[in-house]
């Protein structure tokens, strides 16, 4: 199974930071990975998809980039309803895996 | 807007078989857009991805659980289900069922997961 390694595990920002995230796969998979966003108790979120295309109704402060084996999710200022873990999802092959998740908390 | 339901036993007792139900309401699951997926949490930890299944039957599973693990799609109920055998309190966990589509992106598809339930927890214990 392809790994999925993000970094940082958690971060800690103040509200218009700008926070960057990243996750690295253990094999090339082109720019199959979407970012999702988790908050307490709630499913995860899309917010990326296709490493780079932000999903609809999504805020234009969370952008993404990458391909192959290196990918980073940014959000440019970071606004108190960030406040979330988020989870980069491979789909290049079987199983589809997760990363462990960075937790974004208040500084 | 397609929506999504997790039903089913909060409670399992150890090498039972774990059964969860997923309706979908605004939208048929005979959709030949979506895989139909499961993913599961345990309580403060990550998402492990359990398997998918299309709307013609075929499905993939995690290698992890594919020897316990059976995903199925009920079309006169507009459900799909989750059944995972001979459970122990590793399987304890919060349950997800997930709707993902392809999209077309610069003249190639890529997968979303775009649609989900809210998750039911099931604990494993006797």
């Amino acid at each position: 199974a392809i790994q999925m390694t993000q970094s940082p595990s958690s971060l800690s920002a103040s509200v218009g930071d700008r926070v960057t995230i990243t996750c690295r796969a253990s094999q090339g998979i082109r720019n199959d990975l979407g970012w999702y966003q988790q908050k307490p108790g709630k499913a995860p979120k899309l917010l990326i998809y296709a490493a780079s295309s932000l999903q609809s109704g999504v805020p234009s402060r969370f952008s993404a980039s990458g391909s192959g084996t290196d990918f980073t999710l940014t959000i440019s200022s970071l606004q108190p309803e960030d406040y979330a873990t988020y989870y980069c999802l491979q789909d290049y092959n079987y199983p589809h895996t997760f990363g462990q998740g960075t937790k974004v908390d208040f500084k | 807007q397609v929506q999504l339901q997790e039903s089913g036993p909060g409670l399992v007792k150890p090498s039972q078989t774990l059964s969860l139900t997923c309706t979908v309401s605004g939208g048929s699951i005979r959709s030949d857009v979506y895989y139909w997926t499961w993913i599961r949490q345990p309580a403060g930890k990550g998402l492990e991805w359990i398997g998918r299944v299309y709307t013609s039957g075929s499905t993939s599973y995690n290698p992890s659980l594919k020897s316990r693990v059976t995903i199925s799609v009920d079309t006169s109920k507009n459900q799909f289900s989750l059944k995972l055998s001979s459970v122990t309190a590793a399987d304890t966990a919060t349950y997800y069922c997930a709707g993902g589509d392809y999209v077309l992106v610069n003249g190639a598809y890529f997968y979303r997961v775009d649609v989900w339930g809210q998750g039911t927890t099931v604990t494993v214990s006797s």
